[in-house]
Parts: structure tokens; C-alpha cells; sequence
């Protein structure tokens, strides 16, 4: 069916405030990705969900950060208590098995942080 | 550090001309991919190409890999004005097991 979907497109907070992006891999996909972009910069990995396992963690750059994948289909990644740095895109990507594999990614949600 | 790094950072042509790209790597890698951004949006899958190619092609794109060198080259024939985007190549983490790792991009305008 359709790609990869995020929500919302674009998100205004206030620094303090807690946030959740959604994601929409398509539908079949076993592998999904979150990564950040700040402005003119390349894409940072945050985290990889792949099918059951337990999700590899190890770019979320602190505790604030979470995520989580219900039925092993939309992802909900979670900011706390956001702050100015956290103001970037946040993309979502799905790959049908394994990371290495093609990605196909949303179009991503623009945050800033006031 | 970067898995995976282009250059030029920006480079800029006049429309019909071509455009070459090239990207490093640091690791030994089971694939390397190409991928478009338009205006800091989501990415485009472009081409993979996998360790035991040496050149790929789909239609105006032209990819190669020296796995010797740990290096790729994008080359776009013939540009066009919606060319203009920016250009990562992307290669696995570890090799191939891991997820993708993306370089910081190659900024392209092509002008009318």
C-alpha cells in the first residue's frame, strides 16, 4: 500500500514539554528506523527495531529520548522535557528484513523547540 | 565517526552537464547505496550496489565501487534543473549486519 507515514509534519513546543512522533512503516515490514537531521547536516541514527528482538538503542542521545514499536508496526518515539538542541527533522525509515537493506522513508517531522 | 563520507559538500553545474559524486567508507561492507533528499525531507532510495559489483546503472545514473579503495562514485549524466538535491551514499555498520550508516551529503544545484 502506501510508504511510510509520519505524524505531525511539522510540531511547535515550548522547551520543557514532552513530545511523541508518530511513524507508519509499511505494512509488512519487519525493520524500522528513527534518525535526526539538524539543519545542513546528515542523518543521525537514533534507533532500529528489528521484527521481536529488543531494539538497538545506542544512538539515542540521552534518557530523554525513548521509543517504542506496538504489534511490530507503528513506532512512537518519545522526547521529554525537550530542549533548543532537540529542534531538528526526525525521519522515519522501514526496510522489509534486515538494516542493510533498501530503506524507504517518510517525510518526516520538522520539530522546534522555542 | 562517519561510515561513510561524500564530497564534494556542494557542488554546483549548469543543466545538460554531469555531475560526479564520490563517497569513502571505512569498513568492509556488504552493499553501499545511494540516496536523494529534497529540501531536508525524507530520502529517496537511488541504487544499491552490492561488494561484488563494480558498476551499476539506472537510467541517467551511473554508480561505481572499489572496495580496494573503499570508495564510490555517483555520476549523474545529462543533469537537469530537478536534479538539485542533496546526495548521501549510505553503507552498513559492521560491515553488513548492522544498519545503515549515512554520510553528511553532497549539496547538488543544477542550474536552467
Amino acid at each position: 500500500g502506501a510508504g511510510v507515514s509520519q505524524s505531525p509534519s511539522n510540531k511547535v513546543t515550548e522547551k520543557g514539554k514532552d513530545v511523541e512522533l508518530r511513524c507508519d512503516p509499511i505494512s509488512g515490514h519487519t525493520a524500522l528506523y528513527w534518525y535526526r537531521q539538524s539543519l545542513g547536516q546528515g542523518l543521525e541514527f537514533l534507533i532500529y527495531f528489528q521484527g521481536n528482538s529488543a531494539p538497538d538503542k545506542s544512538g539515542l542521545p540521552s534518557d530523554r529520548f525513548s521509543a517504542e514499536r506496538t504489534g511490530g508496526s507503528v513506532s512512537t518515539l518519545t522526547i521529554q522535557r525537550t530542549q533548543q538542541e532537540d529542534s531538528a527533522v526526525y525521519l522515519c525509515a522501514s526496510s522489509l528484513r534486515r538494516g542493510w537493506e533498501t530503506q524507504y522513508f517518510g517525510p518526516g517531522t520538522r520539530l522546534l523547540v522555542l | 565517526s562517519q561510515q561513510g563520507e561524500e564530497d564534494p559538500q556542494a557542488l554546483s553545474i549548469q543543466e545538460g552537464e554531469n555531475a560526479t559524486m564520490n563517497c569513502s567508507y571505512k569498513t568492509s561492507i556488504n552493499n553501499l547505496q545511494w540516496y536523494r533528499q529534497n529540501s531536508g525531507r525524507g530520502l529517496v532510495h537511488l541504487i544499491l550496489i552490492r561488494s561484488n559489483e563494480r558498476e551499476k546503472h539506472s537510467g541517467r545514473l551511473r554508480v561505481t565501487l572499489d572496495t580496494s579503495k573503499k570508495s564510490s562514485s555517483l555520476l549523474i549524466t545529462a543533469s537537469r534543473a530537478a536534479d538539485t538535491a542533496s546526495y548521501f551514499c549510505a553503507t552498513p555498520l559492521g560491515g553488513s549486519q548492522g544498519n545503515l550508516i549515512f554520510g553528511k551529503g553532497t549539496k547538488l544545484s543544477v542550474k536552467p
